[in-house]
């Protein structure tokens, strides 16, 4: 089982640079998720999709875009990365409110230059 | 408004019991849940309770629920080294489809 897969696990950019995270999970799980962990300060919701064909604005979504491409794949775009958005981030899925487990992919860790 | 609080680190001796409190806000979440961090990796679920039980054991771990005083803690009984981790508490409001976490716990081992 892959479960929750993320791509990729690395990635520098320079400021105002873009780039696309990519995540995928195989459980058929309706709610996907966007964190950012940052120390001290816990998980930090970006953006959510309850379901394929929704997406949400989460805590802090500011510099931030995401794509629910199908039930299966769930995209975060920085359109203009800045040195603020410097993060581990994670995606996670869980098959739907309230009740279920969210299973988390194994983070991409972020540094923008 | 919602949240979640942990203190950011436990300190405890190998072999010692270790206790990771939480408090939280939103009365209508039917689960609280832990999960643990290690080093360089996502988060896993570690075990959770419905909100109509006060405790739930399971091995080592111990979960302790006080709905009165929304506060809920871990307990690690004969803590090893393989418990390093950061341990975060998070609940799920039955009105909506997020999780609301707390910043998390680091505890650390000392031998």
């Amino acid at each position: 089982n892959a479960g929750v897969t993320q791509t990729p696990k690395f990635q520098v950019l320079k400021t105002g640079q873009s780039m696309t995270l990519q995540c995928a999970q195989d459980m058929n799980h309706n709610s996907m998720y966007w964190y950012r962990q940052d120390p001290g300060m816990g998980l930090r919701l970006i953006y959510y999709s309850a379901s394929e064909g929704t997406t949400d604005k989460g805590e802090v979504p500011n510099g931030y875009n995401v794509s629910r491409l199908n039930k299966r794949e769930f995209s975060l775009r920085l359109e203009s990365a800045a040195p603020s958005q410097t993060s581990v981030y994670f995606c996670a899925s869980r098959e739907g409110a309230p009740s279920t487990e969210a299973f988390f992919g194994q983070g991409t860790r972020l540094t923008v230059v | 408004g919602e949240d979640v609080e942990q203190s950011l680190f436990l300190s405890v001796r190998e072999g010692d019991s270790s206790v990771i409190n939480c408090t939280y806000t939103d009365s209508s979440s039917t689960y609280l849940y832990w999960y643990k961090q290690e080093p360089g990796a996502g988060l896993q679920l570690l075990t959770y309770i419905f909100s109509n039980m006060d405790m739930k054991q399971d091995q080592r771990l111990t979960v302790l629920l006080n709905k009165k005083d929304k506060h809920l803690s871990l307990r690690i009984a004969d803590t090893q080294t393989g418990d390093s981790a950061i341990y975060f508490c998070a609940e799920s409001p039955d009105s909506n489809y997020q999780l609301i976490w707390g910043a998390g716990t680091k505890l650390i081992i000392k031998p």
